[in-house]
């Protein structure tokens, strides 16, 4: 079993509808999750990082993290055409990402104009 | 454009030939990680330099190294290379405090 397991997609939704976004994880010493957004030929740009367990919003952005479950989920609202790219979930055991972040492999959205 | 400059953008080499991939962090950054992304493993965190020490090691190859010079600018060296070391190569930077990654535009590395 994979740290880090997320739907590969692709996720394709009309404009204006909400997305969800999600991963799963299995070690329990995560305490730190991001979001990343990835354009086609293009580095990863973090969009939402939390801490622990709770909801952080964002403009049309809500990252949520339940511990208990070991899931983590991303919200996007008002879905843009320009939404559309591959987001990737991120963890870390430590603050500052000191051993690392541990990615899953991204979830392809395509936002239908 | 994010601040971070990574530079070739594209390289095209030969199997066992040695490579070198160069990062210029954010500036401020005392922070540089390098990653590698091919589809089908993901992002991987390879290494790690803080201020010109190495502080972390992830899923790096003993055919890889890595250095972070005094004007911060980091090197990551790619040794005997194999058809499978093709990939998409990241590095990031960060100030020290938890501020997220800022990743560069990725050096892809292609061998033949």
């Amino acid at each position: 079993q994979k740290e880090v397991e997320q739907d590969p997609g692709p996720l394709s939704v009309p404009e204006g509808a909400i997305v969800s976004l999600n991963c799963t994880y299995s070690n329990s010493a995560f305490q730190y999750f991001m979001w990343y957004r990835q354009y086609s030929r293009k580095g990863p740009e973090l969009l939402m990082y939390t801490y622990s367990s709770g909801n952080k919003e964002d403009g049309r952005f809500t990252a949520q993290v339940d511990k208990s479950s070991k899931y983590i989920s991303l919200f996007i609202r008002d879905s843009q055409p320009s939404d559309s790219a591959t987001y990737l979930c991120a963890m870390s055991a430590s603050g500052g990402g000191a051993d690392g972040l541990t990615f899953g492999k991204g979830t392809h959205l395509i936002i239908q104009p | 454009d994010s601040g971070v400059t990574q530079t070739p953008k594209h390289l095209i080499t030969a199997t066992g030939q040695r490579v070198t991939l160069r990062c210029s962090p954010r500036s401020g950054d005392l922070s540089v990680y390098w990653y590698q992304q091919s589809l089908d493993q993901g992002l991987q965190f390879l290494i790690q330099y803080y201020n010109g020490e190495e502080r972390a090691k992830g899923n790096i190859l003993e055919r890889f190294s890595a250095q972070q010079f005094p004007d911060l600018h980091s090197e990551l060296n790619l040794s005997s290379l194999e058809l499978g070391d093709s990939a998409l190569y990241f590095c990031a930077s960060t100030a020290g405090l938890w501020d997220g990654y800022t990743f560069g535009s990725g050096t892809r590395l292609t061998v033949v």
